[in-house]
């Protein structure tokens, strides 16, 4: 079946420092979305990318969906302490299934 | 207001007992969704419904039983047949693939 992976599981990082996560699933998909979630909160939609190799930016956000549309990032600039908790990323091959990666947890360093 | 709410916040079972989640929206959203989440762990989808009246399994249905009678509603019955229920449950809704969740269930086994 298809599976989506996320690397790094943890990342710890120094407030100003730069932080990137990846995301990449098994078989092609149709779009990506990615989340974030609060220590203690529920997942809270940040971006969906639709186009092979688009690129979106959310002011130090930057996100990136791979050319053959089965890899993805979200790569944060000058991180702040507003930006600690865990970055998901969610895949569909074009259903109403979504498949969630395993999430990277982020810290970040005061 | 807007939104979708799940309740009980907090829910406790006893051995061999069933116990029902609680799931609304009045975001007027066909589909709807919910995971399983473990501590320090991604979104296992348990259930989907993409219609009223439809419901398909997901990737750990084994032991749970939804039922999609209103768009608003889609409560979640945790059966005595799930021997590991102890978990955080969240419930979402979708437009466009874009999920909105609900502040989740924190289920306690007793």
């Amino acid at each position: 079946g298809q599976q989506v992976m996320q690397i790094p599981q943890y990342q710890h990082v120094q407030e100003g420092e730069d932080f990137t996560t990846y995301c990449n699933s098994s078989t092609t998909l149709s779009n990506i979305q990615w989340y974030k979630q609060r220590p203690g909160g529920h997942p809270v939609f940040l971006i969906q990318l639709v186009k092979s190799g688009e690129v979106k930016k959310q002011k130090r956000l930057t996100f990136q969906f791979g050319e053959a549309k089965k890899n993805s990032s979200l790569h944060i600039t000058a991180t702040q302490t507003t930006d600690v908790g865990t970055y998901f990323c969610a895949g569909t091959a074009g259903t109403y299934k979504y498949i969630f990666g395993t999430g990277t947890r982020l810290k970040v360093l005061a | 207001d807007g939104g979708i709410t799940q309740s009980p916040k907090y829910l406790f079972r006893k051995e061999g007992q069933n116990v029902t989640l609680s799931c609304e929206q009045n975001l007027n959203h066909d589909a709807m969704y919910w995971y399983r989440q473990d501590p320090g762990q991604g979104l296992r989808l348990i259930y989907y419904s993409q219609i009223v009246n439809d419901f398909q399994k997901g990737d750990i249905a084994e032991g749970y039983s939804v039922s999609r009678e209103k768009k608003e509603s889609f409560p979640l019955t945790v059966t005595s047949a799930q021997k590991n229920p102890t978990a955080f449950y969240l419930c979402a809704s979708s437009i466009g693939g874009t999920q909105y969740f609900g502040p989740g269930t924190r289920l306690l086994v007793l």
